[in-house]
């Protein structure tokens, strides 16, 4: 069946321009997350989604990270007045249930630069 | 939240060699012990996991093997080969986790 999906796979915007990035989830699966991976780093946990609500968002670096979950299903991060620092590559990941314990299926990811 | 440390950074092995790779953590109530596996430019993959009531797993030519007393756990590769080249990830969880604490990582190149 098909994997994570996100899209764009690359962005380029210029800085103090808003960003959104989106992510499709593998159909069923009720928990989603968002990493952020800057150049030969680790993995950097930001938000995660239980069905559509998020409760714990406190991965998120500033107040100009947002995100979203509708219907269960797809999932949007936004960044407002981006960055430099804010250039990285954002994946997504979802698995069948919450919990650590849970294989998480992984995006391509959005490799975002901010000029 | 869960501490996790991974030895080496990075690790260069001549192809046909072993790789080991030792990852650390902090939560005495982990019970779930997962590797991934991210080639450049590519997703993390989930490549071996383990649970805390076993002791030892193994897949082909990858293992995995668990201290919970000494709170580490070790990703072994045999026969290296140059596809195995990567940078490697743990993740130790908690059953209380809902999100997975990575390590830093660890670079692996296999010379041909």
């Amino acid at each position: 069946g098909a994997g994570v999906s996100q899209s764009p796979s690359n962005k380029v915007t210029e800085k103090g321009k808003d960003v959104e990035l989106r992510c499709d989830p593998i159909s069923g699966h009720t928990a989603l997350y968002w990493y952020r991976q800057s150049l030969g780093q680790g993995l950097e946990f930001l938000i995660y989604f239980q069905g559509n609500s998020a409760p714990d968002k406190s991965g998120l670096p500033s107040d100009r990270f947002s995100a979203e979950r509708t219907g269960g299903s797809v999932s949007t991060l936004t960044i407002q007045r981006t960055q430099q620092e804010d250039s990285a590559v954002y994946l997504c990941a979802s698995s069948l249930r919450t919990g650590g314990s849970n294989e998480q299926y992984f995006g391509p990811g959005t490799r975002l630069t901010v000029t | 939240g869960e501490n996790v440390e991974q030895h080496p950074s990075t690790l260069s092995v001549q192809e046909g060699d072993s790789a080991v790779i030792k990852c650390t953590y902090s939560d005495s109530a982990s019970n779930y012990f997962p590797w991934y596996k991210q080639e450049l430019g590519k997703r993390p993959q989930l490549i071996i996991d383990i649970r805390s009531n076993v002791g030892e797993k193994k897949d082909q030519r990858i293992a995995v093997t668990l201290n919970k007393t000494a709170k580490h756990f070790s990703l072994h590769i045999t026969e290296t080969q140059p596809e195995d080249s990567a940078v490697y990830f743990c993740a130790p969880a908690t059953p209380n986790d809902y999100k997975l604490s990575f390590g830093a990582g660890t670079t692996v190149t296999v010379r041909a």
